[in-house]
């Protein structure tokens, strides 16, 4: 049973480009959420995707976007690139299940990105 | 506003000893709590859940953590540390189902042979 796959692993860019990163969520799993990882940080939230639609957004601004197709996996596209965009960009699927207890989240190994 | 606050951004124990890693969380409403655990070069693992059920909630590893509603942690334990156990360890809460998770910054955890 494979898990959360992510492409590319390593990429560098330089600033103004625009880069597109990919998840494949785990088999079942119907829901993606991408975070931000900084050097020495914890992940932060970028936005979370089910049924194709953007449900739920942090606090990044309109450069970054993000798609879902028919079969679940997920892009997350990134414009206008800043060195403060480096970091490691970590896709999570999970079951958007309706009974009770948490949404636990599986990880990918993540896509690091470089911005120079 | 909802957040974590991992105590000690690193943690250094011999092989042997006992694990603490702490973690206090604010919350308006009851959280759902985890620890996750990354090694190098990789993604998070889930090590342990509290969804409200025992408030000492066993994962894998050996690992378990105790939530304090009175002191809003959720404290990450294991008796006897080994070499395996280095890595990075976050602890993360959630405040409903499908939520997004507000994580910490995360404890470096280093085993001395």
């Amino acid at each position: 049973d494979a898990g959360v796959t992510q492409s590319p692993t390593h990429l560098i860019k330089t600033r103004g480009q625009q880069v597109t990163l990919r998840c494949s969520p785990k088999s079942g799993h119907d829901t993606v959420s991408w975070y931000q990882q900084a050097l020495g940080q914890g992940p932060q939230f970028i936005f979370q995707y089910y049924e194709e639609e953007e449900r739920q957004r942090g606090n990044f601004p309109d450069r970054f976007s993000g798609h879902q197709f028919p079969n679940y996996s997920s892009e997350l596209n990134v414009n206008a690139l800043l060195l403060g965009d480096s970091a490691l960009y970590l896709c999570a699927s999970s079951l958007r299940s309706r009974a009770r207890g948490a949404n636990v989240l599986t990880f990918g190994a993540g896509s690091r990105l470089t911005v120079l | 506003a909802q957040s974590v606050t991992q105590l000690g951004s690193h943690v250094s124990v011999s092989e042997g000893a006992l694990v603490l890693l702490r973690c206090n969380y604010s919350s308006s409403v009851p959280p759902y709590l985890f620890w996750y655990v990354q090694y190098p070069n990789q993604g998070l693992q889930l090590l342990l859940k509290y969804t409200s059920a025992a408030t000492l909630v066993k994962g894998i590893n050996g690992f378990e953590a105790e939530f304090k509603k009175s002191e809003t942690s959720f404290h990450l334990t294991k008796p006897s540390a080994h070499m395996s156990d280095a890595a990075e360890y976050f602890c993360a809460v959630s405040l409903y189902n499908f939520n997004k998770f507000y994580f910490g910054s995360g404890t470096k955890l280093n085993v001395k042979p």
